[in-house]
């Protein structure tokens, strides 16, 4: 158990919705980052918050939005969504100084599901 | 372009047998290098982490190798089980990268009996 938490596990929607996927951290832990992993693909990084505030930006289309609350977790939003959408979506947290990833810990993802 | 390579794509080996796993990358500056094991379905998790004075690192039967000046590494596996088969991603850090770590597509191990 990584201590890093993600709900749902699993998720099927229609094109064109909206969801929400949520992450807790691990205990400490300040940054939060969120991946997106297609079939038999790497891992694709999103974008990461550091303590609230957003860090770094990935390949994350403008369609897809993030945001880490006072109590450091964090939420990825999708919306318009579409059949290339489908896949699992990683949390990732490490304690995260300033220009330094330290040791990420990932939780067990989100599947989406889009039909 | 930051770049991770991996190879091979995938692998098959006999229970019991060792394997080596490659990664080859054009990261500058370079930081770090982890490699991490991924379970299907299932989030990575970390095995080793090198920084660029590092050459060798162990975690039990698995042992990461560095060379910075080749920007190669190997993930060596020793005495396999089955519950080695998963992904096993290499992932390279570079200074000041803020967190876009430029993750390697993955070598697929499948330990047979």
């Amino acid at each position: 158990d990584s201590g890093v938490t993600q709900t749902p596990k699993h998720l099927i929607t229609a094109t064109g919705q909206r969801v929400t996927l949520r992450c807790s951290p691990r205990s400490g832990d300040l940054s939060v980052y969120w991946y997106q992993q297609s079939l038999d693909q790497g891992l694709q990084f999103l974008i990461q918050y550091y303590n609230g505030e957003e860090r770094a930006k990935g390949n994350i289309l403008e369609r897809f939005s993030a945001q880490q609350f006072p109590d450091l977790h964090s939420e990825l939003n999708l919306s318009s969504l579409e059949l290339g959408d489908s896949a699992l979506y990683f949390c990732a947290s490490s304690v995260g100084h300033k220009g330094n990833t330290g040791e990420l810990f990932f939780g067990e993802g989100s599947r989406l599901t889009v039909l | 372009k930051n770049q991770v390579e991996q190879s091979p794509q995938s692998l098959i080996i006999l229970e019991g047998k060792n394997c080596t796993l490659q990664c080859n990358y054009t990261v500058s500056p370079f930081s770090n290098l982890r490699w991490y094991k991924q379970d299907t379905g299932r989030g990575p998790v970390s095995l080793t982490i090198m920084t660029f004075s590092e050459n060798t690192k162990s975690n039990g039967r698995y042992t990461a190798t560095l060379d910075a000046d080749t920007k190669q590494s190997s993930l060596h596996i020793t005495a396999s089980q089955l519950s080695d088969s998963a992904s096993y991603i290499c992932v390279v850090s570079a200074v000041g990268s803020q967190g876009n770590l430029i993750f390697g597509k993955g070598t697929k191990l499948s330990v047979k009996p």
